[in-house]
């Protein structure tokens, strides 16, 4: 079974760090670029970050540019995001999403999301 | 990085049809044809219905639709359904090698 299961979000300061990590299982991520993707309570989705599937290219939303940094081990199937500096309005539960074109059709996997809740 | 424009709420009844309109720039939905639609329900992760404009992933219904003009992208649902009842999502890469998410709407399914 294809799974991506996201971990280490919770409260934090602001100004804080938090690294999460997104663990794939049922695939290879390897040949995937890699996406991060969060939603502020009761609001839309938001494009974060994305990773090529080599690691070697990566980009970010304005919004986080500078402070959150995109990471992948594919030796061990893993994605991660270290997000520094901390705001309120990082508040949000964060999926992280594999993207991949298969012939005519396309490989589309999210994981259930990790909270974040920036607060003093 | 604006966010593409969407109405934020649209209605049908069963067995109408309806259409999502996203609204984008030059920059993003009119340079490239790799706008993706989603479908989200309440607590539930999102699902990919139709990627590159108009093309659907395996075992997406054929009742969903993409396509495109100019700097706009919609989605056309036929034959609504009760379980369609959902927000809708579009994204769009852009020339900045990034993406964006349109706003989303909210099908409601009278």
């Amino acid at each position: 079974e294809v799974q991506l299961v996201e971990s280490g979000g919770g409260l934090v300061q602001p100004g804080g760090s938090l690294r999460l990590s997104c663990a794939a299982s049922g695939f290879n991520i390897s040949s995937y670029y890699m996406h991060w993707v969060r939603q502020a309570p009761g609001k839309g989705l938001v494009w974060v970050s994305r990773i090529s599937s080599d690691g070697r290219s990566t980009s970010y939303a304005d919004s986080v540019k500078g402070r959150f940094t995109i990471s992948r081990d594919n030796a061990k199937n893993t994605l991660y995001v270290q997000m520094n500096s901390l705001r309120a309005e990082d508040t949000a539960v964060y999926y992280c999403a594999a993207r991949k074109r298969d012939g005519n059709n396309f490989n589309d996997y999210w994981g259930q999301g990790t909270l974040v809740t920036v607060s003093s | 990085q604006s966010a593409l424009t969407q109405p934020a709420s649209v209605s049908g009844s069963p067995g109408q049809s309806i259409a999502i309109s996203c609204t984008g720039t030059s920059s993003d939905i009119g340079s490239y044809n790799y706008v993706s639609w989603y479908q989200q329900h309440p607590g539930k992760a999102p699902k990919l219905m139709i990627f590159d404009v108009s093309n659907r992933p395996s075992g997406v219904s054929n009742r969903f639709s993409g396509s495109k003009s100019g700097n706009t992208a919609s989605l056309t649902i036929s034959g609504l359904q009760a379980e369609d009842e959902a927000d809708y999502y579009c994204i769009s890469y852009t020339t900045s090698s990034t993406w964006v998410f349109g706003g989303g709407t909210k099908l409601t399914v009278l």
